[in-house]
């Protein structure tokens, strides 16, 4: 089974500072990789996502990731941090079942706050 | 349109009751799933339907019974909830039952069980 680790459940930036989101993958096979965000009391949002055409996935909203084989990582990076930007992110793998269907397994999620 | 319609918003029920929860899309998806989360974590997938078909059950208890009556809607029916099923429920939809294809989410039903 394919799986995500997010390396720090909180992260605290300031404003016009970089956002550097971390995401580790364990897969054997190329991995179809996903970044969403989440509002409070929303649904989620694609952000971006790496399908193997190009190894830097450029986003919504500035952001964008790279896909690093040799680190096994895909992750979420945006220049200058806006306010607007607080939110959960959830980095995602998409993971193929016994029965053949597919399904997004999400990691455990960080909490970006973004300071004035 | 890239819009996931879920309905209602707010659910409080009681551990007795019955109710449903609705889910709707006109992107012609032909893929709708059922996700939990839970406060402070990720979406858990409950079940997925592809091309009107239950493709997924993730061992979830019977008291959340799926339906999908079409190709546009998603229902989930509950009965016998306990309180910890008390949750955010999502509803996604994608083009395909894909590993590449986007699941567009809609803004979820805050269930809370008395």
């Amino acid at each position: 089974a394919q799986s995500v680790t997010q390396l720090g459940s909180h992260v605290s930036v300031s404003e016009g500072a970089l956002v550097l989101l971390r995401c580790n993958y364990s897969s054997s096979v190329p991995p179809y990789l996903f970044w969403y965000v989440q509002y409070p009391n929303q649904g989620l949002q694609l952000l971006l996502k790496y399908t193997s055409a190009a190894t830097l996935v450029k986003g919504i909203n500035g952001f964008e990731a790279e896909f690093k084989k040799s680190e096994t990582s895909f992750h979420l990076t945006k220049p200058s941090a806006h306010m607007s930007d607080a939110a959960e992110y959830f980095c995602a793998v998409s993971d193929l079942t016994q029965g053949g269907s597919e399904k997004l397994v999400f990691g455990k999620g960080t909490k970006l706050t973004v300071n004035p | 349109d890239t819009e996931v319609t879920q309905t209602p918003k707010h659910l409080v029920m009681g551990m007795t009751n019955k109710k449903s929860l609705k889910c709707e899309q006109h992107m012609g998806h032909r893929a709708m799933y059922w996700y939990k989360q839970k406060a402070k974590k990720p979406p858990e997938l409950m079940f997925v339907y592809s091309y009107e078909k239950l493709s997924i059950n993730e061992s979830v208890p019977s008291r959340f019974s799926p339906e999908c009556p079409n190709s546009s809607l998603l229902n989930l029916h509950l009965h016998a909830l306990q309180p910890e099923d008390s949750a955010l429920y999502l509803c996604a939809s994608s083009q395909t039952n894909g590993g590449t294809d986007t699941q567009y989410f809609g803004p979820g039903t805050r269930l809370t069980v008395l």
